[in-house]
């Protein structure tokens, strides 16, 4: 079956543009995370999503960051007012819950590139 | 200092050696996990666990509960295994993951 799916692979914009990055997860996945790997830099958790609980928001670095996952499902990661050290590469993940814990699985990534 | 610390940072061997990657965390766990990072390519999860050992084919995890300290195995390494090995830990009681800063390993021909 399909795997997540990440758009645009790569964005590159201008300094102080938004730019939305999205996120298909598997079917059935009601999990969802956000990290960000900077250049030279391990994962960073950004934000985790769990069917209708409240997202915890602990990992965004700024204000300028948002998520929202609308109907359980597709995600978007905004980022307003594009800063230099906004470039990275942002993951999606998604994962099963139930009893236990389980594997998380990645997306390709989408490549942000600030100029 | 980190919660989750990764040894070495790098890695380069021969082809055939037998390669381990150590991970030790500070934090209490729900399960830990190893993670394979290709050049340009994706993430893909090779192990989770929360106790004891797993194996898969030549790749073989272990964890010490008690001494908050797992290991990552490669038997019989190939060059194809090249590549960054990252240990993360899902933190007891929350649903994120700290990862450490991974392991670059190149096994060469």
């Amino acid at each position: 079956g399909a795997g997540v799916s990440q758009s645009p692979s790569n964005k590159v914009t201008e300094k102080g543009k938004d730019v939305e990055l999205r996120c298909d997860p598997i079917s059935g996945h009601t999990a969802l995370y956000w990290y960000r790997q900077s250049l030279g830099q391990g994962l960073e958790f950004l934000i985790y999503f769990q069917g209708n609980s409240a997202p915890d928001k602990s990992g965004l670095p700024s204000d300028r960051f948002s998520a929202e996952r609308t109907g359980g499902s597709v995600s978007t990661l905004t980022i307003q007012r594009t800063q230099q050290e906004d470039s990275a590469v942002y993951l999606c993940a998604t994962m099963m819950t139930g009893y236990g814990s389980y594997e998380q699985y990645f997306g390709p990534g989408t490549r942000l590139t600030v100029t | 200092k980190n919660e989750v610390e990764q040894s070495p940072q790098n890695l380069t061997a021969q082809e055939g050696e037998f390669i381990t990657i150590n991970c030790s965390y500070s934090v209490g766990i729900s399960a830990l996990h190893w993670l394979q990072q290709h050049p340009g390519g994706g993430i893909v999860s090779l192990f989770m666990l929360s106790s004891g050992k797993k194996k898969h084919g030549r790749l073989i995890a272990t964890i010490n509960i008690q001494e908050k300290h797992s290991s990552l195995h490669i038997t019989a390494s190939h060059p194809r295994d090249s590549a960054v090995y990252i240990c993360a830990v899902g933190i007891q009681g929350a649903q994120k993951l700290v990862f450490g800063q991974g392991t670059r390993l190149t096994i060469n021909p």
